[in-house]
Order: C-alpha cells, then structure tokens, then sequence
C-alpha cells in the first residue's frame, strides 16, 4: 500500500498570506488528523477529520481550519499567515480514528513565514 | 485535560549503552502508542500496549505498559547509531483524539 502523501514538501510565504496544505491518507483510512510541531512545542494536535466531518479539534485560533473531501483526502487552510506559524506540518491517516488506532504520518509540509 | 509527560527530554549514551524513557499519564490510558522520529523524518509507529502490566518486545526494544495503566517505558538494550532520533508516547486524550508526549530525543555517541 503507498503511504500517506503530503504536498507540497516545502512551501515559503510571507506574513498575512494564506496557505493551502494536502494530505493523501492510505486507501482504505477514513480518519485524517493533522499536527503541528515546532522545536519548542512538540506535536501538537490541530483536527481531526473522519468521513468528511471535523470530529476533534485542538487549540489553535480560528485561522487554522481544515476539509476532508469525500475520497478521505484533507487539506488545511491558514489565513494570515503569522512567523509563529512556521513549523512542520504532519498528516497521519488511521483506519478508524486516532487514540485506538495507530497513525500512519506522511512526511509533513516544512512552511516557513518571513 | 489530560496529559502526558515523557521523561527524559534528552538522552545521550554511549554505543552500546542502555536506554529507557518514560511516559506518566495523569488519568488511566486505554492504550498507549510508541512512535519513532528519526531526525528530519517524521513519526513512525512503533507499538500499541493495551493490557494492564503488558510487555511486548522488538528485537533491542521492550515496551511496559504499567499495572494501573497510567504509565509506559521503552527501554533499549546496547543501543546502536540506528536508534538516535526522538521517541514519543501517545494516549487517546478527550474525545478520543491522540495526545502526544513531549518525546524524548536519544543521540548516540560511536
């Protein structure tokens, strides 16, 4: 099976732009989750989506917001792009949903805000 | 909400040398999940523990997962420059969403 697929790899914006980021899960996963992690922060939990609808959402302002669109695939969406927005963005697909199920993470988006 | 700490943050051994880190929950953990980053990659699951005093072992790597469910290691045996990178635990959280340990990052001396 081919893994979970992440575009683009690298991405370099400016402040107050929007980005647009995409996760491929395997086939047959339904649950898309998304994740932050900076140096300083670890991973931390953004959303969560399973057959097209949020199911968890973490702490993050409402700039962050994300789809799943019927054949499991997600994307996120950050508006206004702030520097302390600059980290690695993780996608893991999961068969059913996260916590009972292990993550299958893709090899993340690498954005950087200037 | 729940919490999950990992300690330590760092290890640095010596080839060959012993390693273990731990996870500390604040509520009891239906399961708990091990993941590996190698530096530059991305997380890769390594385990899933669910019984109260479970041990599971992968070759060099056994994993514990407590009695009372509130807390897991992972310990390496005579550790190789393939291990380094950062290790995480991971507990269902609220709402069944995963919560991640601050993982710990293991570099290893030749």
């Amino acid at each position: 099976k081919a893994g979970v697929t992440q575009t683009p790899r690298y991405l370099i914006k400016t402040r107050g732009q929007q980005v647009t980021l995409s996760c491929s899960p395997i086939s047959g996963h339904r649950s898309v989750s998304w994740y932050q992690q900076t140096p300083g922060q670890g991973l931390q939990f953004l959303f969560e989506y399973f057959s097209e609808t949020q199911r968890n959402k973490g702490n993050f302002p409402g700039r962050f917001s994300g789809r799943q669109f019927s054949n499991s695939r997600s994307e996120m969406n950050v508006s206004t792009l702030e520097l302390g927005d600059s980290a690695l963005y993780l996608c893991a697909s999961s068969l059913v949903g996260t916590g009972a199920y292990e993550q299958y993470f893709g090899p993340g988006t690498r954005l950087t805000v200037t | 909400g729940q919490q999950v700490m990992q300690i330590p943050q760092y290890q640095h051994v010596q080839e060959g040398e012993d390693f273990t880190t731990y996870c500390n929950s604040s509520t009891t953990l239906s399961n708990i999940q091990w993941y590996k980053q190698r530096p530059g990659g991305h997380p890769v699951f390594l385990i899933q523990l669910v019984k109260s005093g479970e041990v599971k072992k992968q070759k060099r790597l056994t994993f514990q997962f407590g009695e009372a469910k509130k807390n897991s290691s992972l310990h390496i045996t005579a550790t190789q420059t393939t291990d380094v990178g950062t290790y995480f635990c991971a507990g269902p959280g609220n709402a069944g969403k995963s919560t991640f340990g601050d993982g710990t990052t293991l570099t290893v001396k030749p």
